[in-house]
């Protein structure tokens, strides 16, 4: 029979290049944001936070900016690799037992 | 420090039948979480255990989902009887913040159990 999946987002950078992932996201009282990588037949990966204090934070490679103006997360990923091949959640957190809400995700891949 | 321990990696079933996911998390983790995930979507979050008892099940179909964590640290989910849409990657988590306690609440999570209802 015939296979109906849902198709994600998908990013095609070549290597070098820098990757610029988005994310919306909906519940203003939010008030901390993950990003996190999954690859092929593993478990998600918690790659950076910020906090919605801050509008910005670095880490090795990688930067999250968020406004807050217009609800909108991006990673921007520097020098791509091969390595960075995988699908990438953000993620928001709120409330007193700190539930994750998550989103859709993002499929990158980088060529060669 | 040791990872997120999942059990098995892969599991075919037929409908009706039964199946069970084992799970061990970081030691001194105080939060478990069982999420499924179905291909080309983001997790769901099934339930969430602050050590042994339960935080949050409302997305848990308890008709045919159980799951427990007797003792605070390991955790088993189940699954009786299985439908086929039941087939996704149940992944499991940890985290060492409780709930309430201030910054991000990051999860650790296993590699998951892939799971093929027929």
């Amino acid at each position: 029979g015939e296979s109906v999946g849902l198709h994600l987002p998908t990013l095609s950078v070549q290597e070098g290049d820098n990757s610029i992932i988005n994310c919306a996201y909906s519940n203003s009282a939010s008030d901390y944001f993950i990003w996190y990588k999954q690859e092929s037949g593993k478990g998600p990966q918690f790659i950076i936070d910020i906090r919605s204090n801050m509008d910005k934070r670095q880490g090795q490679r990688v930067t999250v900016l968020l406004n807050k103006t217009v609800k909108h997360l991006s990673l921007q990923i520097a020098a791509t690799q091969p390595g960075d091949s995988a699908v990438y959640f953000c993620a928001e957190g709120a409330g007193n037992n700190r539930k994750l809400i998550w989103g859709l995700g993002t499929s990158l891949a980088v060529n060669p | 420090e040791a990872g997120v321990a999942q059990s098995p990696r892969y599991k075919i079933i037929e409908k009706r039948q039964s199946v069970a996911f084992w799970c061990n998390p970081i030691s001194g983790h105080a939060t478990l979480y069982w999420y499924q995930q179905i291909l080309g979507q983001g997790p769901k979050l099934l339930i969430q255990f602050q050590n042994n008892g339960v935080v949050d099940d409302s997305q848990l179909p308890k008709d045919r989902f159980s799951a427990e964590r007797l003792k605070g640290v390991d955790s088993t989910l189940k699954i009786q009887p299985a439908k086929l849409e039941d087939s996704a990657v149940y992944l499991c988590a940890s985290s060492f913040r409780n709930g309430g306690t201030a910054g991000a609440n990051v999860l650790t999570f296993g590699a998951g159990s892939r799971l093929t209802v027929l």
